[in-house]
């Protein structure tokens, strides 16, 4: 079963405007950590953003904003007032507490990603 | 810069053939985990070493094997190399294994080219 979707292959957002990527996660596990990783066209994978699942507080760094909804198991990064250096693959990931046999424990688990345009 | 070094940036190879891939993580962090991106597989993790030890094993052929050294660098072997292992291979280190903040910074890959 995918643990991570991305249901958005594609976005196209003008620049200085705000845009929503999303991400929906499936854990039965009560413990875990949801990142945003950005992978600009040459290669990198840049770390972004990180919300734990006892958060009381949705997370922020800078332009970037974590919209967590726990019991839509929903973890959208938006990135505001965007700007041309932001087209990039963005992915989201999960790491899990614990899982069955303790034999994944600390990897994360990646969505399909999502590509950002930024527009001038 | 993630503080991550990979080397090479580059990889050109024949079937067949054996690849090392190394990874040198940011100071102080004692996690090294290794990560297989391709077009049709995405990112998948393939294996993590803490300190010295190997912690997990996700979808790594019997072909691929890893290490950590005594220094924290870590290097993953790549043997009878077919042309679907042609991918982004990426180290990323962390400080430990604890979930809370335990963020994963990630090199900037081995590009990997089987002809």
């Amino acid at each position: 079963a995918q643990k991570i979707t991305q249901t958005q292959p594609g976005m196209f957002v003008q620049e200085k405007e705000a845009v929503t990527l999303d991400c929906t996660y499936d854990t039965s596990d009560p413990s875990y950590g949801l990142f945003w990783y950005k992978q600009p066209s040459s290669g990198e994978m840049i770390f972004l953003i990180y919300q734990g699942s006892y958060d009381q507080q949705n997370a922020t760094e800078g332009r970037y904003s974590l919209n967590f909804q726990k019991a839509r198991k929903s973890a959208n990064l938006v990135i505001s007032a965007s700007q041309l250096g932001d087209s990039a693959m963005y992915f989201c990931a999960m790491r899990e507490g614990r899982s069955a046999g303790g034999t994944s424990y600390g990897k994360l688990t990646f969505g399909q990603g999502t590509i950002l345009t930024v527009h001038p | 810069d993630s503080g991550v070094t990979q080397t090479p940036k580059h990889l050109i190879t024949a079937t067949g053939q054996r690849v090392t891939l190394r990874c040198s993580p940011r100071s102080g962090d004692l996690s090294v985990y290794w990560y297989q991106q391709s077009l049709d597989q995405g990112l998948q993790f393939l294996i993590h070493y803490y300190n010295g030890e190997e912690r997990a094993k996700g979808n790594i052929l019997e072909r691929f094997s890893a290490q950590q050294f005594p220094d924290l660098h870590s290097e993953l072997n790549l043997s009878s190399l077919e042309l679907g292992d042609s991918a982004l291979y990426f180290c990323a280190s962390s400080q430990g294994t604890g979930l809370a903040k335990n963020i994963q910074y990630f090199g900037a890959g081995t590009r990997l080219s089987v002809l």
